[in-house]
């Protein structure tokens, strides 16, 4: 069965240094998302790409969050610096076709952050 | 802009006994809507969605929810819970008039009890 996957699956990092996550979708998958998941929340979404495009970063704090599909495949979302407050799990998923509106998204299993 | 309510924390449930996990949305027209579940450590699983049709969505591992568009309600059933079932529930809403966003709930702690 065709998973997301996502590395490193634990991270932990000091305070004010870079970080980077990366994320593979399921092959074909033209829709891939960001979600930013704190303890006791539910997900929220940080940026959403179509193929390479972004189509919904609204929420995404640019000032040092960025995120980048170059290939419409594979995908990197990277914190720099990073903050105390940035502590949660970070989710990638991805759907498949244009990610209509009735297409489900399917998860990876995340990469929990802690910053110290 | 779309949102959904759990209005319940944790829901604790004897094994045997059926589970009920609740849900309201709020969405400018005909919304489509899922739930996943999400055990310690892991990412989301689809457990199943309404989209059109049948108001009574059938899902995976026994898992079903009823769509009341009059009480704008998408809540989850199961007739008999597992002890297994203990984990986070979660409904999410789109809003097919507005942005292709995925709004989340905050989530159900499920407590099955042996």
């Amino acid at each position: 069965e065709a998973e997301v996957a996502q590395s490193p699956r634990y991270k932990i990092t000091e305070k004010s240094q870079a970080v980077a996550f990366w994320c593979d979708p399921i092959s074909g998958h033209a829709t891939l998302y960001w979600y930013r998941q704190i303890l006791g929340q539910g997900p929220e979404l940080l940026v959403q790409f179509q193929d390479e495009s972004v189509v919904d970063d609204s929420q995404l704090p640019k000032d040092r969050f960025s995120a980048e599909r170059l290939k419409g495949v594979d995908s990197t979302l990277k914190i720099q610096p990073a903050e105390l407050g940035d502590s949660a799990m970070y989710l990638c998923a991805s759907s498949r076709g244009q990610g209509g509106f009735d297409t489900e998204a399917f998860f990876g299993q995340g990469t929990r952050l802690t910053v110290v | 802009a779309q949102s959904v309510a759990q209005p319940e924390d944790q829901v604790n449930v004897a094994e045997g006994n059926p589970l009920t996990v609740k849900c309201t949305y709020s969405v400018s027209g005909n919304p489509y809507l899922f739930w996943y579940v999400q055990y310690p450590n892991r990412g989301l699983q689809f457990l199943l969605k309404y989209i059109t049709g049948d108001n009574l969505v059938k899902g995976s591992y026994g898992f079903e929810a009823e769509f009341n568009k009059s009480q704008t309600s998408f809540h989850l059933k199961k007739p008999s819970a597992l002890v297994s079932d203990s984990a986070l529930y979660f409904c999410a809403v789109r809003d097919p008039y507005g942005n292709n966003r995925l709004a989340f709930g905050k989530g159900n702690q499920v407590v099955v009890i042996p």
